[in-house]
């Protein structure tokens, strides 16, 4: 799986839109883009997945570069229950049986803000 | 979204004794679940693969003999921690896919205390 690179920490005031990065130069044709977050000593929560299009879900929308190289996560109004750690992973899609795992890197410790 | 649901969702235990952590799909079949350990303010590090009906496959540096998994049905894995010591105080990890080509989910956590 390609590795993927995020800053360590964010803050975004309340309201606002939160706009995460994510950078995976390594990617290949037909891995995906994932993300997950984990809330303070919760399991992560799958958020959205993508290939090359943008997309969007009733959580967050994917933006992925037309290189396929970064991409960026969008909270568009983001609230206190958001902060928590988003993690970008990168991997192929339809992995079944022990490759089914995920590799968590660092992610990005969002704080939200009043 | 289908729900994996983990038991109990902390626990403190005397070293030396062993504890068991359940892991379940409540509303599909796993033939495959994960479990992964994370330390404080660290990552989600993979220990092993629960397999249904064979033996789990264990990442590089997790003891096999140490922590137990067992995954009788498609829809409970469990692992048990023997010999428990402080160093194996951590939040413990579940998850599962609903399918193959779907995304993985999550058990709520298990934070262990070896006192």
């Amino acid at each position: 799986d390609a590795k993927t690179t995020q800053p360590p920490s964010m803050d975004c005031a309340e309201g606002r839109a939160a706009n995460l990065p994510c950078n995976h130069s390594t990617i290949s044709g037909n891995e995906y883009v994932y993300w997950y977050r984990q809330i303070h000593s919760q399991g992560p929560q799958y958020i959205i997945h993508g290939l090359k299009n943008n997309e969007t879900n009733e959580m967050a929308s994917l933006i992925i570069t037309e290189d396929r190289k970064s991409s960026t996560l969008i909270l568009p109004h983001a609230t206190l229950r958001d902060t928590a750690v988003y993690y970008c992973i990168v991997r192929l899609r339809g992995l079944r049986g022990s490759q089914g795992n995920l590799i968590f890197g660092k992610g990005t410790k969002l704080s939200v803000k009043p | 979204g289908a729900v994996v649901s983990q038991h109990p969702s902390w626990v403190i235990c005397k070293s030396g004794t062993s504890v068991k952590i359940e892991c379940r799909s409540l509303d599909f079949q796993a033939t495959t679940m994960f479990w992964y350990r994370q330390f404080p303010k660290q990552s989600l590090m993979l220990m092993a693969t629960s397999n249904e009906g064979s033996k789990a496959t264990y990442e590089q540096g997790v003891e096999k003999d140490k922590f137990l998994i067992n995954h009788a049905s498609l829809t409970l894995s469990t692992l048990t921690v023997t010999s428990a010591h402080p160093e194996d105080s951590s939040f413990y990890i579940c998850s599962a896919h609903q399918g193959g080509d779907t995304e993985a989910f999550f058990g709520q956590g298990t934070r262990l205390t070896v006192v």
